[in-house]
């Protein structure tokens, strides 16, 4: 079975500041990665997603995530976060040919002004 | 255009009490998926279905728990005898028809509290 693994569940920075929240996956096959973030009071969003090629894959808003398939690895970055930034992040992976998503606990990121 | 809605947006109901869960879907997808997600938790897996037939309903975690789409649009999740342990956040997504490649939008969740 695939599982997800976040490794931080609550990440406080101050505006400017450099992101990057890690995330580890378990699954014996092609994947497909994903970032999904949620805005207080919001729903569940893409952020960005990786199905294949170029590793580094870019996002919304400025945030990136790198996919290292030798540590099955996803991290996602950004080199200077916003207070509205501010939101709960969630990495999700999915087999390829597969419709489910499995989806770590999530990382609370909250930003200073 | 209309995103995922969802209703009712909060429900409270008492332990052993059935409770009917509505997903209205982005006009033209024909793929729908239900997802559960508890306190503290990424959200789970329930069923997927690809115009009205359940494709895959291998996340629901027992037989009180049911999922109908008859018209291949709306969707309404069924619990049967509920439990405190029903208590979560259920999320609606729905994407476009074709490859497994397309983006899953979701709704804004159904709060079920099971008193």
């Amino acid at each position: 079975a695939q599982s997800v693994s976040q490794h931080n569940h609550h990440v406080i920075l101050s505006e400017a500041a450099s992101l990057e929240l890690g995330c580890n996956y378990s699954y014996g096959g092609t994947v497909n990665l994903f970032w999904y973030v949620q805005y207080p009071g919001q729903h569940l969003q893409l952020l960005l997603k990786y199905f294949s090629g170029d590793p580094l894959v870019k996002g919304i808003k400025g945030f990136e995530a790198e996919f290292i398939k030798s540590k099955f690895s996803f991290n996602l970055r950004k080199p200077s976060v916003q207070w509205s930034d501010t939101a709960e992040y969630f990495c999700a992976v999915r087999g390829a040919g597969s419709y489910q998503l499995t989806f770590g606990k999530g990382t609370k990121l909250s930003v200073i002004p | 255009g209309a995103g995922v809605s969802q209703t009712p947006s909060n429900k409270v109901t008492e332990k052993g009490k059935y409770v009917e869960l509505r997903c209205d879907p982005i006009s033209g997808h024909t793929a729908l998926y239900w997802y559960r997600q508890s306190l503290g938790q990424g959200p789970e897996f329930l069923i997927y279905f690809q115009g009205t037939g359940a494709a895959d309903d291998s996340g629901l975690p027992n037989d009180r728990f049911f999922a109908v789409r008859p018209e291949g649009s709306v969707s309404t999740l069924k619990i049967q005898r509920t439990e405190r342990g029903d208590s979560a956040v259920y999320l609606c997504a729905s994407s476009l028809p074709g490859t497994v490649d397309n983006e899953q939008f979701f709704g804004p969740g159904t709060r079920l509290t099971v008193l």
